[in-house]
């Protein structure tokens, strides 16, 4: 089975730190993603990425950034962290398959409080 | 923008019967499509995957796909109390775009 571990459960943070959550996967996947989850707006894509270092906007970047230095870990950046950053954060990833079309695989999600 | 759009619910079934859940898309080139199953404070699972028009049954559940209609459904057979959660429909190719998604209640 595919294992996408987060680092953190929960997290509780002040604004202005700056915090990182880290994501590994065992399965050597090429694609990893970051979403983010609030009630009544579903998941949004912050980041993913398709290789190591390389990096792509989502649809919701701003105040965020990414790092991929090796292929099995995609670590998201907060560099100020805000109140409205308070958010279930989830990690995924996927092969790319021949027409790109395998699952996500979710990691346990981190639950971030910014006070 | 690219849309996904299902029913917020709840869509309360009582214990046996068939749960009826439903998505649209707006992304005609959309060429995979998900459905995940999500219990309160819990990351998404994968339920089904279709890729081609028709259906596709595993088990209780039957995953339903119309590309023309722009519409694909997902049918529980023998709703369970432990189906009760959240449904999300994603929809896309490899940066999937997910919809708000639909709450399941199941009644004993």
């Amino acid at each position: 089975d595919v294992k996408v571990t987060q680092s953190s459960r929960y997290l509780v943070k002040r604004t202005g730190e700056k915090v990182f959550l880290e994501c590994v996967q065992d399965m050597d996947h090429e694609n990893m993603f970051w979403y983010r989850q609030d009630p009544g707006l579903g998941l949004r894509l912050i980041y993913f990425s398709y290789d190591v270092k390389m990096k792509e906007k989502g649809d919701i970047p701003e105040g965020y950034s990414v790092s991929r230095e090796k292929k099995e870990r995609f670590s998201l950046i907060l560099e100020s962290a805000s109140t409205n950053q308070t958010s279930m954060y989830l990690c995924a990833s996927t092969l790319v398959g021949d027409r790109g079309d395998s699952p996500l695989h979710f990691g346990n999600g981190t639950r971030l409080t910014v006070t | 923008q690219k849309e996904v759009e299902q029913n917020s619910g709840p869509l309360s079934v009582p214990e046996g019967a068939i749960a009826s859940l439903n998505c649209t898309y707006s992304d005609r080139v959309s060429q995979s499509f998900f459905w995940y199953r999500q219990y309160s404070g819990k990351s998404p699972e994968l339920i089904m995957s279709i890729y081609s028009n028709g259906d596709k049954e595993d088990g209780r559940f039957t995953a339903q796909l119309n590309k023309a209609s722009q519409y694909v459904s997902l049918l529980i057979r023998d709703s369970q109390p432990s189906d009760s959660a959240t449904y999300l429909c994603a929809v896309g190719f490899q940066k999937l775009v997910f919809g708000t998604g639909t709450r399941l209640l199941v009644s004993p």
